[in-house]
């Protein structure tokens, strides 16, 4: 089976620009979440869907939004690019919203803001 | 508030010995998850191990070895006779019983040499 897939890999962008960023889940999995990772810290939680709601959101300006289509697939949007926002986008899907499943990461699109 | 601590920003060990990193975590919930992931110079974060706050017998995965004690609020991950291909960044994370969103440690770059 397919892991979580993520497009586009690498993504080099503009200050003041917007981006758009996809995740395909696991075949079956509902929950979608997505995690900036700037160089030499851990992963820091932006957004998780279920079921095409939001569930829940980390601490991060309203320049940054997302969105679950039907199929589970989800896009991760920030405008207004900053220098900051240059970092690893990681998605991560699992079968439920709680934290009783293991969630599974996808490769990541390196985004780079000039 | 919730907050993962790995002390151990390198080790650098020679192949074939063993290794152990640190975890150390804080929450007020009761039930909780406790999550090891490795990532590779590739970026992918792996999975390696799920753990929830009532069960605190040991695992023991091949080399892979976790040793939780909820008394020293400790999740401590265990590599015996290491490897080469050991070699990434190890990430200890927390998340809450009713959401995916995982709190992760700033992570312990492994180094394994021939």
């Amino acid at each position: 089976d397919a892991g979580v897939t993520q497009s586009p890999t690498h993504l080099i962008k503009t200050r003041g620009q917007q981006v758009t960023l996809r995740c395909s889940p696991i075949s079956g999995h509902k929950s979608v979440s997505w995690y900036q990772q700037v160089l030499g810290q851990g992963p820091q939680f932006i957004f998780q869907y279920y079921e095409k709601e939001e569930r829940g959101r980390g601490n991060f300006p309203d320049r940054f939004s997302a969105r679950q289509f039907p199929n589970y697939s989800s896009e991760l949007n920030v405008n207004a690019l900053l220098l900051g926002d240059s970092a690893l986008y990681l998605c991560a899907s699992s079968l439920n919203r709680a934290g009783a499943y293991e969630q599974y990461f996808g490769p990541g699109t390196r985004l780079t803001v000039t | 508030a919730q907050k993962v601590t790995q002390a151990q920003t390198e080790i650098s060990v020679v192949e074939k010995e063993d290794v152990t990193l640190d975890c150390v975590y804080e929450t007020r919930d009761t039930t909780y998850y406790l999550f090891w992931y490795k990532q590779p110079p590739s970026g992918e974060l792996v999975f390696l191990i799920r753990r929830n706050s009532f069960d605190e017998q040991n695992e023991i995965s091949g080399r892979y070895s976790w040793n939780f004690q909820k008394s020293t609020s400790s999740f401590n991950f265990t590599i015996t006779a290491s490897q080469v291909v050991d070699s990434a960044v190890y990430f200890c994370a927390l998340s809450e019983w009713n959401t995916d969103k995982l709190i992760f440690g700033t992570g312990t770059r492994l180094q394994v040499f021939p």
